[in-house]
């Protein structure tokens, strides 16, 4: 069964701070991608990585980072320096290649940024 | 800006009625999904198509239905509304069928009073 977790409801930090916002998922397939997608206040969802179930290498851009981990089935995501944009719901996502490229959403997780 | 448009971006309509969003992909993109966001449901995969076929279905009603046109656009009907399909709904496209990333437009909101 696909199934994407993401336990923490809300978060919140002060500016500067680093944060991790935690992602779980469940999979039978072996060729899957995870992605994770950012919803500001806008509402528009933005389109931040995707990873495939063959590359476990962690991924640096700018402030995001990203740990994926086979092992333990996560997906973590990492904003170093938080700033008061970083403000927004961060989704993760599953596509599993024998459902096609539908996405799995998790609940999402709600990250506040206070200056 | 993703480059996928969707209107109208809200919608107000009655209880019974019918309505029709309309979505169009970025260029060059082959695929195009529909999802609705509610706050008891998530962000929920409704339906894909591809090239105007049909390539996926996901929890999606039947009072529902979608086509994809020649020029790959995109309609997502909505009929026999009900209180609780208030949402928003998000079209989203990507270049071919299969483990692409997805670019979503901006949604429409639609309430059903």
């Amino acid at each position: 069964a696909q199934k994407v977790t993401q336990a923490q409801t809300e978060i919140s930090v002060v500016e500067k701070e680093d944060v991790t916002l935690d992602c779980v998922y469940e999979t039978r397939d072996t060729t899957y991608y995870l992605f994770w997608y950012k919803q500001p206040p806008s509402g528009e969802l933005v389109f931040l990585i995707r990873r495939n179930s063959f590359d476990e290498q962690n991924e640096i851009s700018g402030r995001y980072s990203w740990n994926f981990q086979k092992s333990t089935s996560s997906f973590n995501f990492t904003i170093t320096a938080s700033q008061v944009v970083d403000s927004a719901v961060y989704f993760c996502a599953l596509s599993e290649r024998r459902y096609g490229n539908k996405l799995v959403f998790g609940a999402g997780t709600i990250l506040r940024v206070k200056s | 800006d993703s480059g996928v448009t969707q209107t109208p971006k809200h919608l107000i309509t009655a209880t019974g009625q019918r309505v029709t969003l309309r979505c169009s992909p970025r260029s060059g993109d082959l695929s195009v999904y529909w999802y609705q966001q509610s706050l008891d449901q998530g962000l929920q995969f409704l339906i894909q198509y591809y090239n105007g076929e049909e390539r996926a279905k996901g929890n999606i009603l039947e009072r529902f239905s979608a086509q994809q046109f020649p020029d790959l656009h995109s309609e997502l009907n909505l009929s026999s509304l009900e209180l609780g399909d208030s949402a928003l709904y998000f079209c989203a496209s990507s270049p071919s069928g299969t483990f692409n990333e997805q670019f979503f437009g901006p949604g429409t909101r639609l309430t059903v009073l």
